[in-house]
This record gives structure tokens, C-alpha cells and sequence, in this order.
């Protein structure tokens, strides 16, 4: 079975730390993402990637950045949080075909106080 | 815009009781629309892929079928494990890789 593994499960940060959230895939997946689910709001891509060193910004990139320099593994980094970051992170990982399904974490919930 | 809209957004059942839940969406054009199952402190877990309109899959008590418009998820007998909140989500032909999702719908299975 696929295994994606986030670092941590919960993580208490103040405003304005720098936060590094990690995911590890084990299946050499070529796709993984970034995704933030929020109550009412479903789940909301951040940042992808398709291949090592190269993303793609999601529909709410701002405030975030990401860095993907093996194939694995899949950071999101936080550059200076806000309590507005206050979130359930999902990383998720696919091959590099369409319609494919994705693979989940079992996320990290952050709060930023 | 690509949408998708989940309602209703709880349901809750007796054991055995059947019911749907739907999904309507809005793309330029559909790829693939899955099914999500979401337990509390957890990733979401792939159902179904459904790919064009008549097309149905099931797995032990439930059912997604998909019309061009919308989606369903029938639950037969339910029972109280089926409790969780299920996620419904659509790739478009443009966007690449992106999946867009549906708030949910959150169901409890009372026994």
C-alpha cells in the first residue's frame, strides 16, 4: 500500500515563526500536493509539484512556499505565520497520470497563536 | 468557474435507513469525479472514480452513479461504521493535475 507520511500531527507555532511542515511518499510517486481543509470550505490546493524542483502555485499560494528536492519528499513552509494559517494541512501524492487518484496523509493540524 | 457544491451538508441515519448524498458540479470539462471517504484525525481515503455520465460503481453498501450534472452517493443499510464525512471531488481537462473538492457532506449512522 502507499504511504504518505506527514512529520507531525498537531504543531502549536506563534505568529510570526517560520514553519516547516514535511511529507514523505514511498511509492516514487511523481505528483504530490499541498492542500488546507477548513471547516465549510472543503479542501484548498496550495502548491503542487510534478517533478523534482519543479511546482506550481494552487489556488491560494500566498503566505506559503514549498521545496521538493528529491523526489519523496514535499515541504511546505510557512514564511512567517498568521493566525489566519490556523489550518488542517493534507500533503497527498499521485502517479504522473490524469484521473488519477490521490493518496493521503493523515495531516497536520496547525495552530498559529 | 469550476465548482463543486456537496449537499446536504449532514445526514444523520438510523441503522438501515438508506439515503443519498449529492454532488453537483460545474467544469469545462469532466476527466474524472471521485468519491472521498474522510474519518475525524484522518486523510482522505479514495471510493470511486466515475468518468462519463451513466456510469456507476459500487463497493459493498455504497453506490456513486454520475450524471453530467451531478453526482450521487446511494448508502444502503447503512450501518453506525459507516459514520464519516465524504468528499466529493472533480478533475477538469484544463487545470493539469489539479483536483477541485466539495465541502463534504457528514454522515452519522445511529444504531
Amino acid at each position: 500500500d502507499v504511504k504518505v507520511t506527514q512529520s507531525s500531527r498537531y504543531l502549536v507555532k506563534r505568529t510570526g515563526e517560520k514553519v516547516f511542515l514535511e511529507c514523505v511518499q514511498d511509492m516514487d510517486h511523481e505528483n504530490m500536493f499541498w492542500y488546507r481543509q477548513d471547516p465549510g470550505l472543503g479542501l484548498r490546493l496550495i502548491y503542487f509539484s510534478y517533478d523534482v524542483k519543479m511546482k506550481e502555485k494552487g489556488d491560494i499560494p500566498e503566505g506559503y512556499s514549498v521545496s521538493r528536492e528529491k523526489k519523496e519528499r514535499f515541504s511546505l513552509i510557512l514564511e512567517s505565520a498568521s493566525t489566519n494559517q490556523t489550518s488542517m494541512y493534507l500533503c497527498a501524492s499521485n502517479t504522473g497520470s490524469t484521473n488519477e487518484k490521490l493518496f493521503f496523509g493523515s495531516g497536520t493540524q496547525l495552530s498559529v497563536l | 468557474e469550476d465548482q463543486v457544491t456537496q449537499s446536504p451538508e449532514a445526514l444523520r441515519l438510523q441503522e438501515g435507513e438508506s439515503s443519498s448524498l449529492n454532488c453537483s458540479y460545474t467544469v469545462s470539462g469532466l476527466r474524472g469525479l471521485f468519491w472521498y471517504r474522510q474519518d475525524p484525525g484522518k486523510g482522505p481515503e479514495f471510493l470511486f472514480t466515475l468518468y462519463s455520465a451513466g456510469e456507476e460503481k459500487e463497493k459493498e453498501r455504497l453506490k456513486a452513479t454520475l450524471t453530467k450534472k451531478e453526482s450521487f452517493l446511494h448508502i444502503t443499510a447503512p450501518k453506525p461504521e459507516d459514520s464519516a464525512t465524504y468528499l466529493c471531488a472533480v478533475q477538469p481537462y484544463t487545470g493539469g493535475f489539479k483536483t477541485i473538492f466539495g465541502a463534504g457532506t457528514r454522515l452519522f449512522v445511529k444504531a
